[in-house]
């Protein structure tokens, strides 16, 4: 079965701490993951790519096959890092499979 | 560069009619799917056009149905509504993911969001 598994609903953290938000997947073959983000009222939009091994707004991502995670971290959270942020895997058929997501709140 | 165009933004519609929302893609990007989110199931695929042809398609009743154009404008359409289908539709345009290409992750637009009451 091709699924992602986002087991954190909420994730609460401070301002400067740490965090990281997890995801599991389970897909046979070479996985495409993503991260995708979605603001208060904003659209969803592309966080970053595994593929491209990059990092933006300073979350990075690292795909381990042997724990099939791709997890997402950051060092020191910001406020404006407050939002929904969903996991994905492309499947076979090309469509992105989404975990349900996780709220992080930073707190001031 | 424009993104993706939804319209419209939001609809209320009564049980039993039917309803067809559209979908502006990226200039160039000729794949479009669609994408149903709700606060229970999350988001879901519904199907995806490309070279206005499904491709793929989702688990979702024959209810639900789309079609592509020649300039890759989508058009979903819901017909005998029902109280459940009430949520925001997504759609998300991309290039062909089959041939690659840097453009790996679909760009979403901001949906429409449906009522139905």
């Amino acid at each position: 079965a091709q699924r992602v598994t986002q087991p954190e609903k909420l994730l609460s953290v401070f301002k400067g701490a740490p965090v990281e938000l997890k995801c599991n997947y389970s897909y046979s073959g070479s996985p495409e993951l993503f991260w995708y983000v979605q603001y208060s009222r904003q659209r969803l939009q592309l966080l970053l790519r595994h593929i491209s091994r990059e990092s933006i707004k300073g979350f990075t991502a690292d795909l381990n096959k042997g724990e099939t995670s791709f997890h997402l971290k950051k060092p020191f959270a910001q406020e404006e890092d407050s939002a929904m942020y969903y996991c994905a895997l492309r499947g076979s058929q090309g469509n992105l499979i989404f975990g349900k997501g996780t709220k992080l709140s930073v707190k001031p | 560069k424009a993104g993706v165009t939804q319209t419209p933004r939001y609809l209320i519609k009564t049980r039993g009619q039917q309803v067809t929302l559209s979908c502006s893609p990226i200039s160039g990007h000729r794949s479009v799917s669609w994408y149903q989110q709700t606060p229970g199931q999350g988001l879901q695929f519904l199907f995806e056009y490309f070279s206005e042809t499904q491709r793929n398609k989702g688990n979702f009743p024959g209810r639900f149905s789309g079609r592509q154009f020649s300039n890759s404008r989508s058009e979903m359409n819901v017909s005998t509504l029902e109280l459940g289908d009430s949520a925001l539709y997504l759609c998300a345009s991309g290039r062909d993911w089959k041939t690659g290409g840097a453009d790996y992750g679909y760009t979403f637009g901001s949906g429409t969001r449906l009522t139905v009451v």
